[in-house]
This record gives C-alpha cells, sequence and structure tokens, in this order.
C-alpha cells in the first residue's frame, strides 16, 4: 500500500507570493493533519481535517488554510508569504478523526520544503 | 499550555551500549504519547504509542514508559545500532476541544560504529 505523498517536494518562493502544497493520505485514511518543522519552533500542528471538514485548528494566523477534497486528499494554502514560514510542512493520515482517546495511529508523508527568499 | 521537553538535544554513544531518551510534559490531562523517528529528509515514523492508562509499551529492542502523573517518558533502545542514528520525537495527545499532539524538539541521536 503507498504511503503519504506530498507535492512538491521542495519549494522555492519570494516574500509576499502564495504556494498550495498538496497531500495524498494512504488510501482508505480519511483524516489529514498538516504540522510545520522549524528548528526554532519545532513541530506544531496547523490543522486537521476529516470527510472534507476542518476539525481542530493550531494557533496559526488566518494566512494558513487547507481544505480537504472528497477523495480525501488534501491542500494548505499559505497566502501573503513571510521570511518565517521556510519551514518543512509534513502532512499525515489517519483512518478516523483524532477524537477523544484515539489510539490511531498518524503515518507521516516526507515533506515538502518550503523556502521563503 | 502544554510544554513538551525533551533531553538531552543531541546524544552520541558507541554501538551496542543501552540508552535513554527522555520526554518530559507540564500538563498530565493527555490521551497519549508517542514516540516518532525521524530521519534526515524524511517523514516521522512512528514507533509506540502510550495511552495515558497505561504505564509501557515495547516494541521490539524499544521499550517506552509514561508517568503521566509525574509528567514524564523514557524511550529505551537496547543494544544500539548506527541504523538508530535519528532523531527521536516525543509527542502528547492533550484533552479538550482541540484534539492535537504537542511535539517536543527531539533528541538527535548518534550511535557510532
Amino acid at each position: 500500500k503507498a504511503g503519504v505523498t506530498q507535492t512538491p517536494r521542495y519549494l522555492i518562493k519570494t516574500r509576499g507570493q502564495q504556494v498550495t502544497l498538496s497531500c495524498s493520505p494512504i488510501s482508505g485514511h480519511r483524516s489529514v493533519s498538516w504540522y510545520q518543522q522549524t528548528p526554532g519552533q519545532g513541530l506544531q500542528f496547523l490543522f486537521e481535517y476529516f470527510s472534507e471538514t476542518q476539525r481542530n485548528k493550531g494557533n496559526f494566523p488566518g494566512r494558513f488554510s487547507g481544505r480537504q477534497f472528497s477523495n480525501s486528499r488534501s491542500e494548505m494554502n499559505v497566502s501573503t508569504l513571510e521570511l518565517g514560514d521556510s519551514a518543512l510542512y509534513l502532512c499525515a493520515s489517519s483512518l478516523w478523526f483524532r477524537g477523544q482517546g484515539s489510539t490511531d495511529t498518524q503515518y507521516f508523508g516526507p515533506g515538502t520544503r518550503l523556502t521563503v527568499l | 499550555k502544554q510544554e513538551v521537553t525533551q533531553i538531552p538535544a543531541a546524544l552520541s554513544v558507541p554501538e551496542g551500549e543501552n540508552l535513554v531518551l527522555n520526554c518530559s510534559f507540564t500538563d498530565s490531562a493527555i490521551y497519549n504519547l508517542q514516540w516518532f523517528r525521524q530521519d534526515p529528509g524524511k517523514g516521522l515514523t512512528s514507533l509506540l504509542l502510550i495511552q495515558s492508562s497505561q504505564r509501557e509499551q515495547t516494541s521490539g529492542r524499544l521499550n517506552a514508559s509514561l508517568d503521566k502523573s509525574s509528567g514524564r517518558s523514557t524511550l529505551y533502545i537496547a543494544a544500539s545500532q548506527p541504523g538508530d542514528s535519528a532523531t527521536y520525537l516525543c509527542a502528547v495527545t492533550i484533552q479538550g476541544g482541540s484534539e492535537k499532539l504537542v511535539f517536543g524538539k527531539g533528541t538527535k541521536l548518534t550511535v557510532n560504529p
């Protein structure tokens, strides 16, 4: 079974531009979560989508948004890029929504390395 | 606000040594704790998940313990191998309205042949 795939793997943008990252979950998985990883802040939760609905959201500005399609694929969009948005963006999929007491394992993709110049 | 701390930030050991990685968290209101491994340029691989009602989990040479009351977890790696070299992250799933993972910044482990 194919793992979580993310495209593109590397991206270079300039300040003020916007970017869209894509994540295809493992077949049959319905939950997709997004994380930002930076050397200073570590891994931080962005948001989780399940059945095309955002279920949870981390503490990021409104410039960060996402959506999920009916086939569970998800996209993340960052508008008006800032230098501080340079990071590794990881998505993770799981079978079900990570509700209370979930034992559902998340499977992570390889990430998209975004560099903002 | 939940904070997860991992000490040390980096660790270098000779092959064959048994070692312990530490993780502490400030709020005991968690559903579970997970240990992940991250290799350079790759995503995270889940190693062990401990539910809040459990004390430990084992998988092969790995053993993770959880003491929720004291806010501590340890990952024990037996008979370390060069292939164990990676960054190890722990993360807790916090209770409350937002079911999300809060990660530590990781311990970078190097096992020298």
